[in-house]
């Protein structure tokens, strides 16, 4: 268990839908990262946050969006939903002073059908 | 850019046998290196790190040495388990400022008894 927790663990939903997921990093861990896995895509950097402030975007469509709070926990949005949006997302947690050191939860498995 | 690249797989091993997996990457400056994890239907573990050139990462049986003059990060394990079965993750970040992971596509093992 690496102290990252993720909800929900499963999502179903229609194309055109809007769904969000739900990451709470690491007690301590300021930074939050998401991440996209597809068998396609491999594993891709989304967006990443620290103490509620954007830091830096990868390949994050516009349809998709992302905040931290300020208790830390963040969430993604999807919207407009595709077919292809379909993927495990990711978030991860790094310790402050160790950025180059993530820590995975368990995904959220999205089906867009 | 930054890039890894890993061998393909999947790698089909007999339990107790000598385990390789290579990878190498390309990046400006030094990275740092890790090895993540994957078991079926779980998110991802770090598995080990090394932060500079010539440091040995190890972790639960398994090796990897950062080798600046290859551009390499090969992991090694001396005897495999059929418990060691997943998809195994090469990856590099920045040893600065707020860093991403760049991944590999994974290479999957699979272990027979």
């Amino acid at each position: 268990d690496s102290g990252v927790t993720q909800t929900p663990k499963h999502l179903i939903t229609a194309t055109g839908q809007r769904v969000t997921l739900r990451c709470s990093p690491r007690s301590g861990d300021l930074s939050v990262y998401w991440y996209q896995q597809s068998l396609d895509q491999g594993l891709q950097f989304l967006i990443h946050y620290y103490n509620g402030e954007e830091r830096a975007k990868g390949n994050i469509l516009e349809r998709f969006s992302a905040q931290q709070f300020p208790d830390l926990h963040s969430e993604l949005n999807l919207s407009s939903l595709e077919l292809g949006d379909s993927a495990l997302y990711f978030c991860a947690s790094s310790p402050i002073g160790a950025s180059y050191e993530q820590y995975f939860g368990p995904g959220t498995r999205l089906t867009v059908t | 850019g930054n890039s890894v690249t890993q061998m393909e797989g999947p790698v089909t091993l007999s339990e107790e046998a000598f385990l390789t997996i290579n990878c190498t990457y390309t990046a400006t400056g030094y990275p740092s290196l890790f090895w993540y994890v994957q078991y079926p239907g779980e998110g991802l573990q770090l598995l080990l790190k090394a932060t500079k050139a010539d440091d040995k990462g190890s972790n639960k049986g398994f090796e990897a040495t950062y080798r600046k003059e290859t551009t390499s990060f090969h992991l090694e394990k001396g005897s495999v388990q059929v418990s060691d079965s997943a998809v195994y993750f090469c990856a590099l970040s920045r040893n600065s400022g707020y860093s991403t992971l760049t991944f590999g596509k994974g290479t999957m093992l699979l272990v027979s008894p």
